[in-house]
């Protein structure tokens, strides 16, 4: 098992270009979330999805950023016009989720993260 | 709205110097308490859940205790080899997601 993967691991973009985050999770797992990191600060939680929905997107600012998990594929995290405070680590973690919890159901895995910077 | 606290913000050991970390918590409901580490430039790694107020958990030189305000990772001789950002969580009942925070910056010294 090769746990989380995440591509690119280095983005290096201009501002105003595109960013597009890719984030394939554990075998077995359908729940993907991401994570953003800015340098010297804790995680803050972006977007909570599931095969082909979006449960919470609560912590996903409101312009520029969008998500998704297809039915195939990986989840990707895509972010339009960055700007400088855009550069960030970002990560994505990946669950085996069940209504009755229990002692690993509900650990997050997460991936080696994704840093992007704009110049 | 769910808070984590942890201190210190950095904390520095000498190897064998045993200590302790701390992270205060507010929540509605608390659904699992979670304790991870995290190497520069690398993603968090899980280390412990803790589910209610008693419980305890041990692996190698790491031992985390849970009560209803507050959890603790205590590190006993600690080796070069801990150094790591430790991070505490919190999932509350009504959620899924994990609340972060801040981080304790573990230095041990040979």
């Amino acid at each position: 098992n090769a746990g989380v993967m995440q591509n690119p691991r280095h983005l290096v973009r201009r501002r105003g270009q595109e960013a597009r985050l890719r984030c394939s999770p554990m075998k077995g797992h359908s729940h993907v979330y991401w994570y953003r990191q800015l340098p010297e600060e804790g995680l803050k939680f972006m977007v909570y999805l599931q095969k082909e929905n979006i449960i919470d997107e609560s912590g996903m600012p409101k312009e520029r950023f969008s998500a998704e998990f297809p039915k195939e594929g990986p989840s990707i995290l895509r972010i339009q016009q960055v700007v400088r405070g855009d550069s960030a680590a970002y990560f994505c973690a990946s669950s085996l989720y069940t209504s009755s919890g229990g002692s690993g159901a509900n650990v997050l895995t997460f991936g080696a993260g994704s840093r992007l910077t704009v110049l | 709205e769910d808070q984590v606290t942890q201190s210190p913000e950095a904390l520095r050991l000498q190897e064998g110097e045993s200590s302790s970390l701390n992270c205060s918590y507010t929540v509605s409901g608390l659904r699992g308490l979670f304790w991870y580490r995290q190497d520069p430039g690398k993603g968090p790694e899980f280390l412990f859940t803790l589910y209610s107020a008693g419980e305890e958990k041990e692996k190698e030189r790491l031992k985390a205790t849970l009560t209803k305000k507050e959890s603790f990772l205590h590190i006993t001789a600690p080796k070069p080899e801990d150094s790591a950002t430790y991070l505490c969580a919190v999932r509350e009942t009504s959620g899924s997601r994990l609340t972060f925070g801040e981080g304790t910056q573990l230095t041990v010294n040979p």
